[in-house]
């Protein structure tokens, strides 16, 4: 079946640093990915709508300025947390729909992103 | 608005069959998905429904009703992994998941 791979699963680091996550589909062509960050024991939290060749579609409250979004294929989408802060510290989860069957996503295994 | 309704937790007994409901409201609607999530994982499909009925795979079977807004994912045989959180998302007339919290199930010896 569809695959979709994320990279890396762990990250630790400093406050004040940025930190890049990408989400891959394998073996479909994703035209739309989606960003997701699950605090524990929460549900997800769609944080944007990654569209291939044009600018990302962020949820009301998600400041764009510091999760960056590029989606420049049509295989790959990345999230950049920039001057990344202890309460960014959270998972981050990507799909990518699949165009085969309109609405299904299929979910990356997510990054765990801590923060120090 | 669009909401998604789904119980919080749910307790069952190992081998026995528990049923997961969610009732939607969207904006047009475009089908219907069960996701599970194992804790610190991310979520793995289960289901899709568009249109009304039963569809059955293996321990697992989720129903639609399409005039009710409601659905349900029914488990069979319930094992111990199946101890997790089981999301209801509905598809709007965008195709935008609109999600629900999630039913926490534990399952008991």
């Amino acid at each position: 079946g569809a695959v979709v791979s994320q990279h890396p699963s762990r990250v630790i680091c400093k406050s004040g640093t940025s930190v890049k996550i990408e989400c891959r589909s394998l073996d479909f062509q994703a035209t739309t990915m989606f960003w997701y960050r699950q605090f524990p024991k929460q549900s997800l939290m769609l944080m944007a709508t990654s569209n291939e060749g044009s600018k990302a579609t962020y949820e009301q409250g998600v400041e764009k300025d510091k999760f960056l979004i590029n989606h420049a294929s049509l295989t790959l989408s990345t999230l950049t947390v920039t001057s990344a802060h202890p309460e960014d510290s959270s998972f981050y989860i990507c799909s990518a729909r699949d165009p085969r069957l309109e609405g299904k996503q299929y979910f990356g295994p997510g990054t765990r992103l801590t923060v120090l | 608005g669009q909401n998604i309704d789904q119980p919080t937790e749910m307790t069952a007994t190992e081998g026995a069959i528990v049923q997961i409901n969610c009732t939607y409201q969207t904006s047009g609607f475009n089908g219907l998905f069960w996701y599970q999530q194992h804790a610190g994982e991310a979520p793995t499909f289960l289901s899709y429904n568009v249109l009304d009925g039963l569809e059955e795979k293996g321990r697992f079977s989720s129903f639609l009703s399409r005039s009710k807004g409601y659905s349900y994912l029914l488990l069979k045989e319930l094992q111990m992994k199946d101890s997790a959180s089981y999301l209801c998302a509905a598809t709007d007339s965008n195709y935008q998941l609109i999600w629900g919290a999630g039913t926490k199930l534990i399952i008991k010896p």
